[in-house]
């Protein structure tokens, strides 16, 4: 079973509005840490937002935030009023044990996000 | 501060030459990771370091690869002899903390010819 699910591989979005990328995740941890970044077609990975489990708030990062629903195993990032820029692929990526010495990430396959005028 | 930096950013070679990939972690980054980003398999950890220690070398696809640590400030990723299913972005990546993320270089483009 793939430990990071994103069923969306493309999505589309109008400049202003705001976009939900989809992540569910699969773990029998309960110490685990779920990250999204984002790759441009320029092709480096940029850091965008982390969750943890035990984090009772949701993240937010700017226009970025993470709606972490625990019970259902899926951390989506909401993008709010979406830019131009913000057309890239976006990776979910998750960290199991992450009290312990466990420091691999398992990434998801991606979805591509493309802003429109 | 500055980041993960890898070199070369781009190599193009015949199959067959040996490749090596360059990385520089982040200073006081204990955890350093070899990706290979392919559209066929995504992204795919290689292997990673802890304290220039290999942790886990799983990935690695064959004995054609192999990775070293010689040092806190430096890792190389080598292929030897390569082949054209090489061809791929390969990341080199520091973690510090667990709860912080990994910050990743920008890449080595490799086309194998």
């Amino acid at each position: 079973a793939q430990k990071i699910t994103q069923t969306q591989p493309g999505m589309f979005v109008q400049e202003k509005e705001a976009v939900t990328l989809d992540c569910t995740y699969d773990t029998s941890d309960q110490s685990y840490g779920l990250f999204w970044y984002k790759q441009p077609s320029s092709g480096e990975m940029i850091f965008l937002i982390y969750q943890g489990s035990y984090d009772e708030q949701n993240a937010t990062e700017g226009r970025y935030s993470l709606n972490f629903q625990k019970a259902r195993k899926s951390a989506n990032l909401v993008i709010s009023a979406s830019q131009l820029g913000d057309s890239a692929m976006y990776f979910c990526a998750m960290r199991e044990g992450i009290g312990g010495s466990n420091y691999k990430l398992t990434f998801g396959k991606g979805t591509l996000l493309t802003v429109n005028p | 501060d500055a980041g993960v930096i890898q070199s070369p950013r781009h190599e193009v070679t015949e199959m067959g030459q040996e490749v090596t990939l360059r990385c520089k972690p982040i200073s006081g980054h204990d955890y350093l990771f070899w990706y290979r980003q392919t559209m066929m398999r995504g992204l795919e950890l290689l292997i990673y370091f802890n304290n220039n220690v290999p942790i886990d070398d799983s990935g690695m696809p064959e004995d054609r690869f192999s990775a070293k640590m010689p040092n806190a400030s430096f890792s190389t990723l080598k292929i030897q002899p390569s082949e054209p299913r090489d061809s791929a972005v390969y990341f080199c990546a520091s973690n510090g903390r667990p709860n912080q993320p990994q910050h990743f270089g920008d890449g080595t483009r490799l086309s194998i010819l």
